[in-house]
């Protein structure tokens, strides 16, 4: 079965600077994705960042960027000029490619704090 | 466009009795997953419907069920309510071609169950 970690329950990060967080996953698939959500206090899961297993290249998205190490299995957000709307819990998540079925693996998730 | 809308936003339910939880996707998708959020488990896929179809079903007990209609919208049933269930259930909806389309998700019902 598929596992998703992520081992950084709470971070904390200065507004302006940059933080990175940590996820890895285990799976003996070849074809893969993997995306980071974001989930504020309004509930609400919102994808930040998507990455294709077969893509060598790190996914970015404006402030957003990936490190994806796929011989590691570790895929990790770096989130640069932080903002204080970027609080907000971080999920890791694994999705396996079975025709069209979508289902995703989610990671226990990361608090990330946005100081003054 | 307006986003995934699910009703209610909290429900609080006794032991033993059941509820029935709403979703409407986004207009044009066609394909509805349903996740359980709690503090013990994380986020759990329960389902994922297609076109009226499951497609998809997570580990979850029969007590928890679902169901599409043609219009694409989805509701999610817990009979005989566990105190473990509560929970909060989010759904998601995509254009359903797999991972090409991202999933788009509500701000989930907060069941609690007494």
């Amino acid at each position: 079965a598929q596992t998703v970690t992520q081992s950084q329950p709470e971070m904390s990060v200065q507004e302006a600077e940059t933080v990175t967080l940590s996820c890895t996953y285990d799976t003996s698939e070849s074809d893969y994705y993997l995306f980071w959500y974001k989930q504020p206090p309004s509930r609400q899961m919102i994808l930040v960042i998507r990455q294709e297993a077969y893509k060598q290249q790190n996914a970015t998205e404006n402030r957003f960027s990936v490190n994806f190490q796929k011989a590691a299995k570790s895929f990790s957000l770096k989130i640069s000029d932080s903002q204080l709307g970027d609080a907000a819990m971080y999920f890791c998540a694994y999705g396996v490619i079975t025709g069209t079925a979508s289902k995703l693996t989610f990671g226990t998730g990361t608090r990330l704090q946005v100081t003054l | 466009k307006a986003g995934v809308t699910q009703t209610p936003r909290y429900l609080i339910k006794t032991r033993g009795q059941q509820v029935t939880l709403s979703c409407s996707p986004i207009s044009g998708h066609r394909s509805v997953s349903w996740y359980q959020q709690t503090p013990g488990q994380g986020l759990q896929f329960l389902f994922e419907y297609f076109s009226e179809t499951q497609r998809n079903k997570g580990n979850f007990p029969g007590r928890f069920s679902g169901r599409q209609f043609s219009n694409s919208r989805s509701e999610m049933n817990v009979s005989t309510l566990e105190l473990g269930d509560s929970a909060l259930y989010l759904c998601a909806s995509s254009l359903g071609q797999g991972y090409n389309s991202p999933l788009h998700f509500g701000n989930g019902t907060r069941l609690t169950v007494t």
